[in-house]
C-alpha cells in the first residue's frame, strides 16, 4: 500500500533561517505528490504539488522537487518568516484513486 | 467563494454517546471526502462521496461510523456509540475533479476536534 514518512517535529527556527522538511514515500504506482499546510485555527491548504518525476512545485517561497530515484519530495524554504509557523503535511495520491495518503505532519515554529 | 465549512469546531462527549459531525462542501463540488487525524499521527482517509453516492468507504474504521450525503450537498458523519479511540480531528474536503483525480485540488475544512471521555 501507499505510505508517506516525514521528519518528526517539532521544528523551531529563527526568522530568515533555512527550512527543510524531509518526506519520503512508498507507492504501488506513479503518484502525484503534495505539500499541505495548516495554519493555526485554519483548514489544510494546498501549498504545492508535483505530478511527475523531476517536477518542481513552488509557492510562497517554498519549493519541493519530485525525486523518483530516491522516492522523496523534500520541502525547502530559504528564509522563513514568523507567518510560516504552521503544521506541514506531505501527501501522495495515485492517478486512479481519489484518496490522499498523508504523513504525520511536522510542526514548525518560527521565532522573531 | 465560501470554503468548506464544518460544524461543530469542537465536541466533547462521553464514551457511549452519539455525535454527528457536519460538512458543507464548496458549492458545485461533486466530490466530498472525510479524513481523520488521531493523536497527532497521519491524516487518514475515511470515505469519498461522488454527489450522494459512496464511491469509496474503505477507510471507515467500523460500523459505528455512518456517513451520509443528503441530496449530494452537505454530509454528516455519525459516530454511535463513541469510543475513546475515536478522539481526533475529523477533516472534510471537497473537489470538482472535472477531468479525473487530482485535476482539481481537494479543499479542506478547518476540522472538527472530537474528544471522547
Amino acid at each position: 500500500g501507499n505510505s508517506v514518512t516525514q521528519m518528526e517535529g517539532p521544528v523551531t527556527l529563527s526568522e530568515e533561517a533555512f527550512l527543510t522538511i524531509n518526506c519520503t514515500y512508498t507507492a504501488t504506482g506513479y503518484p502525484s505528490l503534495f505539500w499541505y499546510v495548516q495554519y493555526p485555527g485554519e483548514g489544510l491548504q494546498l501549498l504545492l504539488k508535483a505530478t511527475k518525476a523531476d517536477d518542481k512545485g513552488s509557492n510562497k517561497g517554498f519549493e519541493a522537487t519530485y525525486r523518483k530515484e530516491t522516492t522523496s519530495f523534500h520541502l525547502e524554504k530559504g528564509s522563513v518568516q514568523v507567518s510560516d509557523s504552521a503544521v506541514y503535511f506531505c501527501a501522495l495520491g495515485e492517478i486512479n484513486d481519489y484518496k490522499l495518503s498523508f504523513g504525520a505532519g511536522t510542526t514548525v515554529t518560527v521565532r522573531a | 467563494e465560501a470554503g468548506v465549512t464544518q460544524f461543530p469546531s469542537h465536541s466533547v462527549i462521553e464514551k457511549g454517546q452519539t455525535v454527528t459531525l457536519r460538512c458543507d462542501p464548496i458549492s458545485g463540488h461533486d466530490n466530498l471526502y472525510w479524513y481523520r487525524r488521531v493523536m497527532g499521527k497521519e491524516i487518514k482517509f475515511l470515505l469519498h462521496f461522488v454527489k450522494e453516492s459512496k464511491q469509496d468507504e474503505s477507510g471507515m474504521p467500523n460500523n459505528r461510523f455512518l456517513a451520509e450525503r443528503t441530496g449530494g450537498t452537505y454530509s454528516t458523519l455519525k459516530v454511535q456509540p463513541a469510543e475513546l479511540e475515536d478522539s481526533g480531528v475529523y477533516f472534510c474536503a471537497s473537489s470538482q475533479d472535472r477531468a479525473g483525480p487530482f485535476t482539481d485540488t481537494q479543499y479542506f475544512g478547518p476540522g472538527t476536534r472530537l474528544t471522547v471521555l
